[in-house]
């Protein structure tokens, strides 16, 4: 079965600052990869997502994410931060098989303080 | 473009009552699904639609949980009854056509607490 694993449950930076919130996935064959974000009391927004083509995707909001199949990751980044981008992120994967219902990680909260 | 509506946005009750919840679709949207969301994961799907007929309901406590969606449009997710652990966030999400690819639309979700 595939599985997400998101390495970091909290990541605090500074405003301005680089930020890199990574993500692994488990699977044999070929995946689809998203990022979503969620803002407090909202619902999932997505950032951006890898289907096939060009390793490095480019999101929404300045952010992007590196697919890397030898290592299964795929990590998201932001060169500068800022305090709005305070959030929850979700990696999912999109299954192969029947069905297309989202697995996703647990979750990172990137805290950005000036 | 109107985004995916749910209500209510929160609810309150004891276990073993029974509470439902309402999803609306962004129109057109072929796939719909409802996740649950605990609080420090990820939202896990319990249902999905395509139109009116059930495409994957194998995470779904089907002891007490139900859902539908009439004439493929509006859905409704029930609990009866609830227990403690029902406790989260309720998601909905609509999808065009429910293709590996497509982007999930998701509604502001109902936080659901259960005493």
């Amino acid at each position: 079965a595939q599985s997400v694993t998101q390495l970091d449950s909290q990541v605090p930076v500074f405003e301005e600052a680089p930020v890199e919130l990574r993500c692994n996935y488990s699977s044999s064959v070929s995946v689809y990869l998203f990022w979503y974000v969620q803002y407090p009391n909202q619902g999932l927004q997505l950032l951006l997502k890898y289907l096939s083509g060009s390793t490095l995707v480019k999101g929404i909001n300045g952010f992007e994410a590196e697919f890397n199949k030898s290592q299964t990751s795929f990590h998201l980044r932001k060169p500068s931060v800022h305090i709005s981008d305070t959030a929850e992120y979700f990696c999912a994967v999109s299954p192969n098989q029947a069905g297309t219902a989202l697995i996703f990680g647990k979750g990172t909260t990137l805290s950005v303080s000036s | 473009e109107a985004g995916v509506a749910q209500s209510p946005r929160y609810k309150i009750i004891e276990k073993r009552q029974s509470v439902a919840f309402w999803c609306n679709p962004i129109s057109g949207h072929a796939t719909l699904y409802w996740y649950q969301q605990i609080l420090g994961q990820g939202p896990k799907l319990l249902i999905q639609f395509q139109n009116n007929g059930v495409v994957d309901d194998s995470q779904l406590p089907k002891d007490r949980f139900s859902a539908e969606r009439l004439k493929g449009v509006d859905s409704t997710l029930k609990i009866q009854p609830a227990k403690l652990e029902d406790s989260a966030v309720y998601l909905c999400a609509s999808s065009i056509a429910g293709g590996r690819a497509d982007t999930q639309y998701f509604g502001p979700g109902t936080r659901l607490t259960v005493l």
